[in-house]
């Protein structure tokens, strides 16, 4: 089965700074890439996602890279704040839907 | 997307009882998904919670144990059986769409004494 990858597990950074996780995966099959922020208490959210025809996607402050042919795939957030701070976990999907996560990377944001 | 809600959000129970953990999605989806997220750790996924016929279980989790049912696109339902201290988890609800998109519930805490 899918195996995924997740660096670093732990993350500080100074606010307005960037912070990147990077993710790898072992299936060359999947085609899917969604990344889920989870706050203290709460059900994961997903934030941003790519999909295998795609290099690059962003949404504001968010962004995420591929590269099939490594097999990887980053999150970069900049200008960090304090609502940041969260544990991030990156996925991948085959296309039947199920999710392989990674560990997780506890991200905190210093004021 | 999707609003997914779960009942209880938490509860504490006793070894050897079972629990039954709600979820309620706010529209129809195509697929609905268990999690389970033990302390500190990330996400397992338990079965595939089918519309109108038997779930399906990952490896290592099985009916006996995890029984659960779908009696329609929008509601399913986990049940935690002849639970044990190691049960003591978060359990997660997801539903998909059919555009690959996931969305997860709030979580049900619990913890077995």
């Amino acid at each position: 089965g899918e195996n995924v990858e997740q660096h670093p597990s732990t993350l500080s950074v100074q606010e307005g700074d960037s912070a990147v996780i990077k993710c790898t995966y072992s299936d060359s099959a999947s085609n899917y890439f969604p990344w889920y922020k989870q706050e203290l208490g709460k059900g994961p959210q997903l934030i941003i996602d790519i999909r295998s025809n795609v290099g690059e996607k962003k949404d504001q402050r968010i962004a995420v890279t591929l590269n099939k042919t490594a097999k990887h795939f980053s999150l970069h957030i900049t200008e960090t704040q304090p609502e940041d701070s969260a544990v991030y976990f990156c996925a991948a999907s085959t296309g039947d839907y199920k999710l392989s996560f990674g560990a997780g990377t506890t991200v905190t944001v210093r004021a | 997307s999707a609003v997914i809600s779960q009942k209880p959000s938490r509860d504490i129970c006793q070894r050897g009882t079972s629990l039954t953990i709600q979820c309620q999605v706010d529209s129809q989806v195509t697929m609905m998904f268990w999690y389970r997220q033990q302390p500190g750790q990330s996400l397992t996924l338990i079965a595939t919670a089918n519309q109108g016929s038997e779930a399906t279980y990952e490896s290592g989790f099985v009916i006996d144990k995890f029984p659960i049912s779908r009696p329609n696109l929008t509601f399913s339902t986990l049940t935690v059986s002849n639970m044990s201290p190691e049960d003591s988890s978060i359990y997660l609800c997801s539903a998909s769409t059919g555009t690959n998109e996931q969305f997860f519930g709030p979580g049900t805490r619990l913890t077995v004494l």
